[in-house]
């Protein structure tokens, strides 16, 4: 049973345009949600977190936003760089923090 | 500051044999956790210690057991390899694991199991 899903298993952007990468979820006891970026031979590395009280949380270039009511999260990324290739994973977490629940994630891959 | 380091980084073995997979975390972390990709199922949480006491486990068999030493370096068993193991195995530290506390991931162990 898949309680974070990312339907998307990859997105080509161009360089400069919006990234925009989706994440469901069906476990509403989920309070608090991160995305984590993976480049290949490195772990998992944090971006950007959400709490459930909150709508939207932005870090420069990233922005997290969050419908609690349709329980979708996504990641916009602007203006999106080469350097953003990677694999991106979102999880959530229901207050137990150290157990991570990760949706199988998204590979963005920013052309030229 | 060191981040999170796993060692071996690669590791071959055939069913049946039984696997020891280590996990130093960052200086002044206490909560490891450990986590099993595969393609397709994204990051499953196993097993997450604190202190020298597991704290929280997932959904996985009895094969899959863990320990944490007294400078909360962590290790990892899986007894009984299945083929079906093959993953990439990830540990991650946090200072106390508490909650909204940001999780560091190491690179990883790839096991193969033939």
């Amino acid at each position: 049973d898949q309680q974070v899903k990312q339907n998307s298993p990859s997105l080509s952007v161009q360089e400069g345009r919006i990234s925009i990468l989706n994440c469901d979820y069906t476990n509403s006891m989920f309070d608090y949600f991160l995305w984590y970026k993976k480049y290949p031979a490195e772990g998992p590395t944090f971006l950007i977190s959400i709490s459930s009280i909150k709508d939207k949380n932005e870090d420069g270039r990233f922005t997290v936003f969050l419908n609690k009511s349709a329980k979708h999260l996504s990641l916009h990324i602007v203006p999106s760089q080469p350097g953003d290739s990677a694999v991106y994973f979102c999880a959530a977490s229901t207050g137990t923090a150290s157990k991570l629940t990760f949706g199988t994630g998204t590979r963005l891959q920013v052309t030229l | 500051k060191a981040g999170v380091t796993q060692t071996p980084r690669y590791l071959i073995k055939t069913r049946g044999q039984q696997v020891t997979l280590s996990c130093s975390p960052i200086s002044g972390h206490r909560s490891v956790s450990w986590y099993q990709q595969t393609p397709g199922q994204g990051l499953q949480f196993l097993f997450e210690y604190f202190s020298e006491t597991q704290r929280n486990k997932g959904n996985f068999p009895g094969r899959f057991s863990g320990r944490q030493f007294s400078n909360s370096r962590s290790e990892m068993n899986v007894s009984t390899l299945e083929l079906g193991d093959s993953a990439l195995y990830l540990c991650a530290s946090s200072l106390v694991g508490s909650y909204q506390e940001t999780q560091y991931f190491g690179p990883g162990t790839r096991l193969l199991v033939l």
